[in-house]
């Protein structure tokens, strides 16, 4: 049974950086058919793509946050990890780590999810 | 991006009603469509993959259906573990995104 685990700071300050990693089990990540997402739901509110990375270590970025977002990974620990620079109270969210799977019919989907962890940024 | 808009956005029903949430892509995007539930607190779970396709220990009432820009989640009979949110997603292009949700509240 596959399953990931976000885990990181609960608080982050106002302009410093939001640092995440999600711990993979029961599958490698080195797959090559996953790809591994970040996906963040701020309180109330619908599922924001962030992004995500291939083991070779390519990645893709939603361009609303490509400029402040980068994800790695360290096929080691089988893990990878979000870093979000310049917070603000906006980036306050629930942020899930999921795994994309490439499924049949060459459509992908995310399965598993991780349980999420809440980011408050404030002061 | 493929903006995807669901309708309703919430919608009350009773235990036993058949219930349809409609998703609608801003362009084609064949069949490149997926569901999913979220209950409170809970991390979404993967229901229909393909538009169509039932998720490995899915119940049977849940079914989807469509293609190109118009699809449809169908509960056939709502039980009472149905009620939660439930969105729509593209994996045609890349960003990926996903429809706003519908709340299904107990009426």
């Amino acid at each position: 049974q596959v399953q990931l685990q976000e885990s990181g700071p609960g608080l982050v300050t106002p302009s410093q950086t939001l640092s995440l990693t999600c711990t993979v089990s029961g599958d490698s990540i080195t797959s090559d058919t996953s790809y591994w997402s970040w996906i963040r739901q701020p309180p109330g509110k619908g599922l924001e793509w962030i992004g995500f990375i291939y083991y070779s270590g390519s990645t893709y970025y939603n361009p609303s946050l490509k400029s402040r977002v980068s994800i790695s990974v360290d096929t080691s620990k089988n893990q990878f990890s979000l870093r979000l620079n310049s917070v603000t109270a906006a980036d306050t969210a629930m942020y899930h780590c999921a795994r994309e799977v490439q499924g049949v019919d060459n459509v992908d989907w995310f399965d598993p999810w991780g349980q999420g962890t809440l980011v408050i940024v404030s002061s | 991006d493929i903006q995807m808009t669901q309708s309703p956005s919430s919608l009350s029903a009773s235990v036993g009603d058949r219930v349809t949430i409609t998703c609608r892509a801003s362009q084609t995007i064949g069949r490149y469509l997926n569901w999913y539930q979220q209950k409170p607190g809970k991390a979404p779970e993967l229901l229909i993959y393909v538009a169509s396709g039932l998720q490995s220990g899915v119940p049977s009432r849940f079914s989807g259906s469509g293609s190109g820009t118009d699809f449809t989640l169908t509960i056939s009979s709502l039980q009472p573990e149905d009620f939660a949110t439930y969105y729509c997603q593209q994996s045609f292009s890349v960003p990926r995104t996903f429809g706003q949700g519908t709340k299904l509240e107990i009426k």
